[in-house]
């Protein structure tokens, strides 16, 4: 089975540009979190999606969206970016909403220049 | 607010040495702790955890045991390989949803 695929795997912007990057969980998977991750840092919770509605925020700007599709799959929107932006962001998945078990993606690199 | 503090790296050990990553946390009430390795070219893995005081996660011959006392889940593994080489994070979660991630420890194993 497929893992948690994330796209693209790297992306380049310019400061105020919008961005959407795009995960998909795995197959019978209802739980969508993002998490982005600066060089040297460990993951910062962003958001987590369950059954299509927003359980949980973290500590972002209103900048940062997201939302679910009925597929489960899950699209993360910045705008108007800054060059603190700058980062890997993860997409994990899981069978519910809790934090155990979560399998994470590969990440999209975002660089912002 | 919850925190995660892990011992600085790089590490640098050879093939068979003892594996310690010390990990201390902040929380306001009783949290899930959990290790996650990343090797290299991959995405982040669970690699063990522990839900109540004094439970034992192991996994892959590592092992940490949460430690409430001290509020620690220090990671241990007896004898290291070459393919043990990555970054472990340890991470709590209070509110069953989010994880709370320290910033990583880099471990390479030299043959």
């Amino acid at each position: 089975d497929a893992g948690v695929t994330q796209s693209p795997t790297h992306l380049i912007k310019t400061r105020g540009q919008h961005v959407t990057l795009r995960c998909s969980p795995i197959s019978g998977h209802k739980s969508v979190s993002w998490y982005q991750q600066v060089l040297g840092q460990g993951p910062q919770f962003i958001f987590q999606y369950y059954e299509k509605e927003e359980r949980g925020r973290g500590n972002f700007p209103d900048r940062f969206s997201a939302r679910q599709f009925p597929n489960y799959s899950s699209e993360l929107n910045v705008n108007a970016l800054l060059l603190g932006d700058s980062a890997l962001y993860l997409c994990a998945s899981s069978l519910g909403p809790s934090s155990y078990e979560q399998y994470f993606g590969p990440g999209t690199r975002l660089t912002v220049t | 607010g919850n925190s995660v503090t892990q011992m600085e790296g790089p590490v640098t050990l050879s093939e068979e040495a003892f594996l310690t990553i010390n990990c201390t946390y902040t929380a306001t009430g009783y949290p899930s702790l959990f290790w996650y390795v990343q090797y290299p070219g991959e995405g982040l893995q669970l690699l063990l955890k522990a839900t109540k005081a004094d439970d034992k996660g192991s996994n892959k011959g590592f092992e940490a045991t949460y430690r409430k006392e001290t509020t620690s889940f220090h990671l241990e593994k007896g004898s290291v390989q070459v393919s043990d080489s990555a970054v472990y994070f340890c991470a709590l979660s209070e509110d069953d949803y989010k994880l709370s991630f320290g910033a990583g420890t880099t471990v390479t194993v030299r043959a």
